[in-house]
């Protein structure tokens, strides 16, 4: 069955760039993109961004200054790296795979449709 | 940017009842919309995609219904384990979610 394990540090320094891993199973990075999803404790969920099955990726504007995605297909991992972390970057880390449902007109609908369990990242000094 | 509004905040409701959480998008997402289920410490999972579609193994007394900017999400005969907090996003332009709506037991 499909599955997504995210791995990672928990506790960051301000200013440090972090990473996380995806390790996913039960379907090929070469077939569905990966998407990160972020959630600060008790709040809401934010998309930051995803690699899509030709490698190319898309971001949020809102830290695409300091974020990268990248992949292994080999070892079916992707990774997320993030540069200059502030206290307000401390949450929970998902990722999820992307799902075609579809489209309208030029838009096409990629919903997530399975996610891993997160990985808690705190920034702190 | 898409923004989402969703309604209300937190919701207390009985067991057996039927429930309504509505979601307002900023502007026409053409039925680009899924509603996510997270329970507390777990991972959000997905319930309905493209407004109405019931995702595989989902109970049928979750239905989803709407257009262009309204949305919602309906639990038919509320269960225990339908506690939990409910989250709208559309994806017809990229993705933003809404700010999630917490449904407790009364």
């Amino acid at each position: 069955q499909v599955q997504l394990e995210e791995s990672g540090p928990g506790l960051m320094q301000p200013s440090e760039t972090l990473s996380l891993t995806c390790t996913v199973s039960g379907f090929s990075l070469t077939s569905n993109g990966v998407g990160w999803v972020r959630q600060p404790l008790g709040k809401g969920l934010v998309w930051m961004g995803t690699i899509w099955a030709g490698g190319s990726t898309n971001y949020n504007s809102a830290v695409q200054s300091r974020l990268s995605i990248s992949r292994d297909t080999s070892k079916s991992q992707v990774f997320l790296k993030m540069n200059s972390l502030q206290p307000e970057d401390t949450g929970t880390y998902y990722c999820a795979r992307h799902a075609d449902r579809g489209y309208y007109g030029y838009n096409y609908y990629y919903v997530m449709d399975a996610w891993g369990q997160g990985a808690s990242v705190t920034v702190s000094s | 940017d898409i923004q989402m509004t969703q309604s209300p905040a937190s919701l207390s409701a009985s067991l057996g009842e039927t429930v309504t959480i509505e979601c307002r998008a900023s502007e026409d997402i053409y039925n680009g919309l899924a509603w996510y289920q997270q329970k507390p410490g777990k991972s959000p999972q997905l319930l309905i995609y493209n407004a109405n579609s019931l995702h595989t193994g989902v109970p049928s007394r979750f239905s989803g219904s709407g257009s262009g900017t309204q949305y919602s999400l309906k639990i038919n005969s509320l269960q225990s384990e339908d506690v939990a907090s409910y989250f709208c996003q559309q994806y017809y332009d990229y993705w933003t979610f809404g700010g999630g709506t917490k449904l407790e037991l009364k």
